[in-house]
C-alpha cells in the first residue's frame, strides 16, 4: 500500500527540542521530493520545508518561519524522512504532516508540482 | 512571498447546488496552482493540479480553471461527501510554497 506514516510528535517545553519521522512505504522513495506541512489548531495550511532527492544533492528550503531551528533529513535507505525541531516555540504547536511532491510536465515543457500524497500527520504540543 | 487568497471564507449550499470558490494570487503565478479537500480530522487531498487537471479518482463534478493571478475551483452539483474544507496552493517557481487561508463548505 502507498503510504506515509509520521510519528514522534507529543507534548514538549518551549525551548525544546522534537524529531519527527515519516515511514514511506509502497512507492520508490528515493525518487521524490518530501515535504512538512504543518497545520495549527483550527487554523489553515503552512508549509514547512522540502527535502530534494539525491539528484538534487538532497538540498533543503525552509520557510522563514522555522529557518534556522528546524532541520529536514532523510535516510533513502530506510525509506524515512525527518523533521528535527529545535528552539521550539508555543506557535509551532500544530499537526505536522509529511506529504509527497509530485511533478507534471506541461505541453511547453513546464514542471508543475502539487502534493499527491500525504500522511496522516502527528501532533506537536509546545507548552509549559 | 506569493500570497494566496481565497474567498469567500465559508459558504452554506445544498446538496445538487453549483458552488464555485475563488483563489487569487499575489502576483502572477501562470497555471502553478493546486486544490485540496481538507475533511475534519484527516489529511487534505488533492483535487486538481497545474490549475485544471482532475488528480485520478477525483470526480468529474469537480473542476478547476485559471490563470495568472486568478483561479476558480468548481463543483457543479455538491455531493454530501463534499461538505469540506478547500485550500488553494501555489507552486510556482520554487518554495516557499504558499496556501490559500481555505473556504469551509458547509450544509445549508
Amino acid at each position: 500500500e502507498v503510504q506515509l506514516v509520521e510519528s514522534g510528535g507529543g507534548l514538549v517545553q518551549p525551548g525544546g527540542s522534537l524529531r519527527l519521522s515519516c515511514a514511506a512505504s509502497g512507492f520508490t522513495f528515493s525518487d521524490h521530493f518530501m515535504d512538512w506541512v504543518r497545520q495549527a489548531p483550527g487554523k489553515g495550511l503552512e508549509w514547512v520545508g522540502r527535502s530534494r532527492n539525491k539528484a538534487n544533492s538532497y538540498t533543503t528550503q525552509y520557510a522563514a518561519s522555522v529557518k534556522g531551528r528546524f532541520s529536514i533529513s532523510r535516510d533513502d535507505s530506510k525509506n524515512s524522512l525527518y523533521l528535527q525541531m529545535n528552539s521550539l516555540k508555543t506557535e509551532d504547536t500544530a499537526v505536522y504532516y509529511c506529504a509527497r511532491e509530485e511533478i507534471h510536465y506541461g505541453g511547453n515543457s513546464a514542471g508543475y508540482w502539487y502534493f499527491d500524497l500525504w500522511g496522516r500527520g502527528t501532533l506537536v504540543t509546545v507548552s509549559s | 512571498d506569493i500570497q494566496m487568497t481565497q474567498s469567500p471564507s465559508s459558504l452554506s449550499a445544498s446538496v445538487g447546488d453549483r458552488v464555485t470558490i475563488t483563489c487569487r494570487a499575489s502576483q502572477s503565478i501562470s497555471s502553478y496552482l493546486n486544490w485540496y479537500q481538507q475533511k475534519p480530522g484527516k489529511a487534505p487531498k488533492l483535487l486538481i493540479y497545474a490549475a485544471s487537471s482532475l488528480q485520478s479518482g477525483v470526480p468529474s463534478r469537480v473542476s478547476g480553471s485559471g490563470s495568472g493571478t486568478d483561479f476558480t475551483l468548481t463543483i457543479s452539483s455538491l455531493q454530501p461527501e463534499d461538505f469540506a474544507t478547500y485550500y488553494c496552493q501555489q507552486s510556482y517557481s520554487s518554495p516557499p510554497w504558499t496556501f490559500g487561508q481555505g473556504t469551509k463548505v458547509e450544509i445549508k
